[in-house]
C-alpha cells in the first residue's frame, strides 16, 4: 500500500493567490481529515469527512478555506485568497471506524505565503 | 473545548536514560492514542488505550491510560537516539463523532 499521498510536498504563493492541496486517502479507508500544524498551535483538527460527506468542519479558520472529496480517492483543501498566517504544514489522514485503528497520515504539505 | 496539555514540552537526555512524558486533560476521552513525529514526515501511531487503568507495553515503551481516561502517560526505558522525536498523544472525543483531538507535544532528543 502507498499510503496517504499528499501533493505538492512544498508550495510557496505570494499573498491573495489561490492555494490547491490535494490528498488521496488509502483505498478502503472511509475517513478522511484534514489537520494543520504550526509550532505556535500544534496539529489541528480544520474538516474531517466519512464516506466523502463532510461531517464536522469546526476547525475551519474562516471562508477563506473549503474542502471538498468529490470521490473516496480523492480530496482537496484550498485556500482563496492565501494569507501569511496561513503558512503551516497542512496533513491529510484517512482511518477505519476502529478502536485500535489509528489515523494514516501523509507526508504533509508544507505552505509558505510571501 | 476539550485540550489535551502535554509535559514536558521539550526533553533532551543521554542515551540510556528513562524518561516519563504526560498528557493531560479535564475532559473524559473514550479512548487516546500516542503518536512519534519525524521531522518532514507525519505522526505515526504508536498505540491506542481504551480502557480506564489499561497498560500497554511495546519494547521499551509503557503506555498507561487514567483509571478516569482523563490522562495517560508515556514512558520509555533505556532511551537510544532513534527514540528522538515529537510525541504527541490524542484523546477520541466522546461526543459521538470520530475525531481525535491532538496534545501540544513533547520533543525529545536523545543524545548518543
Amino acid at each position: 500500500d502507498a499510503g496517504v499521498i499528499q501533493s505538492p510536498r512544498h508550495e510557496v504563493t505570494e499573498m491573495g493567490q489561490e492555494v490547491t492541496l490535494r490528498c488521496k486517502p488509502i483505498s478502503g479507508h472511509d475517513y478522511l481529515f484534514w489537520y494543520r500544524q504550526t509550532m505556535m498551535r500544534g496539529l489541528e483538527l480544520l474538516i474531517y469527512f466519512n464516506n466523502n460527506v463532510p461531517i464536522d468542519d469546526s476547525g475551519m479558520p474562516e471562508d477563506r478555506f473549503s474542502a471538498k472529496m468529490p470521490n473516496a480517492s480523492f480530496s482537496t483543501l484550498k485556500i482563496q485568497p492565501s494569507e501569511p498566517r496561513d503558512s503551516a504544514v497542512y496533513f491529510c489522514a484517512s482511518s477505519w471506524d476502529r478502536v485500535s485503528r489509528g489515523y494514516t497520515f501523509g507526508s504533509g504539505t508544507r505552505l509558505t505565503v510571501v | 473545548t476539550q485540550l489535551l496539555e502535554q509535559s514536558p514540552q521539550f526533553l533532551s537526555i543521554q542515551e540510556g536514560e528513562n524518561l516519563t512524558v504526560y498528557c493531560n486533560s479535564s475532559s473524559v476521552f473514550s479512548s487516546l492514542q500516542w503518536y512519534r513525529q519525524e521531522p518532514g514526515e507525519g505522526p505515526v501511531l504508536l498505540v491506542t488505550v481504551v480502557t480506564g487503568g489499561e497498560v500497554k507495553k511495546l519494547k521499551r515503551l509503557t503506555f498507561q491510560f487514567g483509571d478516569a481516561r482523563k490522562d495517560s502517560s508515556l514512558h520509555i526505558t533505556a532511551a537510544q537516539p532513534g527514540d528522538t522525536g515529537l510525541y504527541l498523544c490524542a484523546g477520541r472525543t466522546t461526543s459521538g463523532t470520530y475525531k481525535y483531538i491532538f496534545g501540544t507535544g513533547t520533543r525529545l532528543k536523545v543524545l548518543a
